[in-house]
Formats: C-alpha cells, sequence, structure tokens
C-alpha cells in the first residue's frame, strides 16, 4: 500500500459503545494528525503528533482518545460518543520542518453515531 | 488566529473551459504557505497546488495555477481546460511558518461541478 491508509472506512456505533480507527502511512513521516470534517464546516485539527509525542491537542473532548505507537501508525480510540460526533475522521501525515512540510491524508472513515 | 474564507460554496464549469476559485485569508503573518487540496465525492483529500508567500511567482501545476495578491491576502486558484475529473470539492488551506506548529487551517471549501 502506499500513502495513507485509514481503516474502517465506514464505522456505525452506538453510543455505549468503544470502537477504534486506525490509521498507518507509508511515506517515511513523521508527524501525523487527526481532522474531523463535519458538512458546511471547515476542517477541523483534532490532535498532532511528532515523533510519537503527542505536540497539540485542540480541546477535544476526553471520548476521543488519540494513540501513536510508532511513526508509521495512529489510532483514535472512541467511547460513549455522541450523535454530534458523526463526521468524517480524516488522518494525514508530514515530514515537518521540511520545506513547506505538506500533508498528505488518508481517505478518511465515515463515523455515524446512532 | 488565521482565518480562511471561501465565501463561494458552489461553482460549475462547463467541461474545456476555465474557472477560478476564490479564496481570501486573515494573518498577521509575513511568511507563510498556502494550499488547495481537492477532495473528490468519496474520494480522498489531494494536494493540487501550494504556494510560499515570500515566492512573488504564482505557483503552476498543469492546468492549475494561483493568483496569489499578498496585498490582498488573496489567492484564487485558476483550472484551465477543466475535466469531468475535476468535479470535487476545493479547500484552501493556510500553514503557519513559525515555530513548530504545523496546523492547517482550512476554508469551508467549494463544490466544482463539471458540465459535459
Amino acid at each position: 500500500e502506499t500513502g495513507v491508509t485509514q481503516t474502517p472506512r465506514h464505522l456505525v456505533m452506538g453510543m455505549t459503545n468503544k470502537k477504534s480507527l486506525k490509521c498507518e502511512q507509508h511515506l517515511g513521516h513523521n508527524a501525523m494528525y487527526w481532522y474531523k470534517q463535519s458538512a458546511k464546516k471547515p476542517l477541523e485539527l483534532m490532535f498532532v503528533y511528532s515523533l510519537e509525542e503527542r505536540v497539540e491537542n485542540n480541546s477535544v473532548p476526553s471520548r476521543f482518545s488519540p494513540e501513536c505507537p510508532n511513526s508509521s501508525h495512529l489510532f483514535l480510540h472512541l467511547h460513549t460518543l455522541q450523535p454530534e460526533d458523526s463526521a468524517l475522521y480524516l488522518c494525514a501525515s508530514s515530514q515537518r520542518q521540511v520545506g513547506t512540510d505538506t500533508q498528505y491524508f488518508g481517505p478518511g472513515t465515515r463515523l455515524t453515531v446512532l | 488566529a488565521q482565518t480562511v474564507t471561501q465565501s463561494q460554496p458552489e461553482m460549475s464549469v462547463q467541461e474545456a473551459e476555465t474557472v477560478t476559485l476564490s479564496c481570501t485569508y486573515d494573518t498577521s503573518e509575513s511568511d507563510y504557505y498556502l494550499f488547495w487540496y481537492k477532495q473528490p465525492p468519496s474520494r480522498q483529500m489531494i494536494l493540487v497546488i501550494r504556494q510560499e508567500a515570500y515566492k512573488q511567482q504564482n505557483a503552476t501545476e498543469n492546468r492549475f495555477s494561483v493568483n496569489f495578491q499578498k496585498a490582498a491576502k488573496s489567492f484564487s486558484l485558476k483550472i484551465s481546460d477543466s475535466q469531468l475529473g475535476d468535479a470535487a470539492m476545493y479547500f484552501c488551506a493556510y500553514r503557519s511558518v513559525n515555530g513548530a506548529n504545523s496546523k492547517l487551517t482550512f476554508g469551508k471549501g467549494i463544490t466544482l461541478s463539471v458540465r459535459p
């Protein structure tokens, strides 16, 4: 596989479920990101990991818990979500502090919370 | 804080024609990066073009070019010879140069349709 991959592509969960989203980058990058994309709203940055350390958390509720075990993998653990959390969750990666530090995106996970 | 505004929610273009997508931004910084991303329906967001603010020359990538007006804080995308595959949502984004913050600030996006 090339680029940035995300699994699952679609997820439907109840408010009491626990699930995880997975992201893997095959680009040799050292930074990874989680974004939330809701209809009619700009993409919202949720978390940034650089060299496997979380460097940014944009006031995301604790029901979202990220994990970055190594520079190629990023998880988003979900528990007791709300219906308003339904959105497309995008993962991205980049090589920080090199040139324009362009971010490359995965295809996203379409999450529906019932 | 930086903001990015895409005031046109939708646009339409005839195949083979040229279309320009508008984007303005607000910042107090003198150096930064600007991007246009394309997100086709149910498909991956991909980078279309990027511009470094310190460069006066407008970036071009094949049929895609930008009109970067730094003083006006405007960064429009021109698509020449539009193709059906150009139909997508287009996002304008801003990134600061300073520090280790790689945060991208996105506009709301514009949906481009291409008429055959």
